[in-house]
């Protein structure tokens, strides 16, 4: 079965506090897609980043960064020096080849509240 | 540049009540279209999604349906809602099906009263 557990539903922390966020998934392909996306309080989603299952080099793109590991089935997601504007629920998702073309599976969120 | 609109923002209809959200895409061709729900406090659930004109592929048996009759035109569509319909709509639009980002629109929160 094809899963995404994002096991932290809140995560509250205090400006400048290094936090990350996990996401572990579930598949049987070889060939998938992972992806993050920010929902601010105004409520439109926003891609952050995507990986492919053959690539398990590490991101950072400014203060976020991304560790993929295949080996523990993980995409987690750092945020260095966090700050008020980062607030929001952070979705990881996984994108696989099913019948009729590749399907995109959601977790359900971690909720980050960065406190001033 | 690509843009997605989705209207209304908000809508509070009572129960039993027809429903028609509209979702358009600007800047690009061809797009694969979703449409989530997103109860409150919870994750996204995939509700539709179309590859192509008057192509439906529908993910859970339910109270709604979806139409595409032009290549960047997407609607959500019940003829009657039920108070379990409340929720917040979003549209989506990615360039491959599953392969690149999809990029969402602002949502509708509906409410049924």
């Amino acid at each position: 079965a094809q899963k995404v557990t994002q096991a932290q539903t809140e995560i509250s922390v205090v400006e400048k506090e290094d936090v990350t966020l996990d996401c572990v998934y579930e598949t049987r392909d070889t060939t998938y897609y992972l992806f993050w996306y920010k929902q601010p309080p105004s409520g439109e989603l926003v891609f952050l980043i995507r990986r492919n299952s053959f690539d398990e080099q590490n991101e950072i793109s400014g203060r976020y960064s991304w560790n993929f590991q295949k080996s523990t089935s993980s995409f987690n997601f750092t945020i260095t020096a966090s700050q008020v504007v980062d607030s929001a629920v952070y979705f990881c998702a996984l994108s696989r080849l099913a019948t009729g073309g590749f399907k995109t599976i959601f977790g359900a969120g971690t909720r980050l509240f960065v406190k001033a | 540049s690509q843009t997605i609109h989705q209207w209304p923002a908000t809508l509070v209809q009572p129960v039993g009540s027809p429903l028609s959200l509209e979702c358009t895409v600007e800047g690009t061709s061809n797009p694969n279209l979703y449409w989530y729900r997103q109860a409150a406090g919870r994750g996204l659930q995939l509700l539709f999604y179309s590859v192509g004109i008057g192509q439906i592929s529908s993910e859970v048996p339910q109270n709604l349906s979806a139409s595409r009759p032009q290549d960047r035109q997407f609607i959500l569509s019940s003829k009657k809602l039920l108070l379990s319909d409340s929720g917040f709509y979003l549209c989506a639009w990615s360039a491959g099906q599953g392969t690149q980002p999809q990029h969402f629109g602002d949502g509708t929160r509906l409410s049924i009263l």
